[in-house]
């Protein structure tokens, strides 16, 4: 099956600063990759996904990439600002999603 | 509209004592799926549905779970009897069909003493 890395496992950055997550994945059938933003006692809700047709995609400060030859993909998150800090993760789909550990991301003020 | 509905929030029971968690999907979400997240680490699948039919269960420890999407729409999971290895967030998603966003409930807590 599926198996999804994700590193690194902590983060911190000072605002304004950017942040780089990276996660590999083992099924070069996967062909959906989100990411989730969690904050403390809080359901994961999605920030940005990308499909395997497509190898970057922007939302204002976040972006991701997709090397499907590589099988690895990044959130890249610019211009941090403490409401940033949470619990991000990724996840790769076929079939079923399967998700990354998690990075836990401070952004100190 | 409204999202993925989870009850209880919290739950706290015996070890060996059954409980059952309910998960109300978004309205005309074909797919359900229930993971379990322990402290600190990703989601875990438990069960996924297309429908009312349980697709993929492989990783549901079917000698004390169960799960069932009556009509195609809620969903219930039980444990029984429940460890105290099962205390962790169960948490229900739903998507409008396979491969999409995946919504997710707010979870249920389940601590077993």
């Amino acid at each position: 099956g599926e198996n999804v890395e994700q590193h690194p496992s902590t983060l911190s950055v000072q605002e304004g600063d950017s942040a780089v997550i990276k996660c590999t994945y083992s099924d070069s059938a996967s062909n959906y990759f989100p990411w989730y933003k969690q904050e403390l006692g809080k359901r994961p809700q999605l920030i940005i996904d990308i499909r395997s047709n497509v190898g970057e995609k922007k939302d204002q400060r976040i972006a991701v990439t997709l090397n499907k030859t590589a099988k690895h993909f990044s959130l890249h998150i610019t211009e941090t600002q403490p409401e940033d800090s949470a619990v991000y993760f990724c996840a790769a789909f076929y079939g079923k999603l399967t998700f990354g550990q998690g990075t836990i991301l401070t952004v100190h003020p | 509209e409204a999202g993925v509905v989870q009850s209880p929030r919290y739950k706290i029971i015996e070890k060996k004592q059954p409980v059952a968690f309910w998960c109300n999907p978004i309205s005309g979400h074909n797919t359900l799926y229930w993971y379990l997240q322990n402290l600190g680490q990703g989601p875990e699948l438990l069960i996924r549905y297309e429908n009312e039919e349980a697709v993929d269960d492989s990783q549901l420890p079917k000698d004390r779970f169960s799960a069932e999407r009556l009509k195609g729409v809620d969903s219930t999971l039980k444990i029984q009897p429940a460890e105290l290895g099962d205390s962790a967030v169960y948490l229900c998603a739903s998507s409008s069909h396979l491969g999409t966003e995946a919504f997710f409930g707010q979870g249920t807590r389940l601590t077993v003493v």
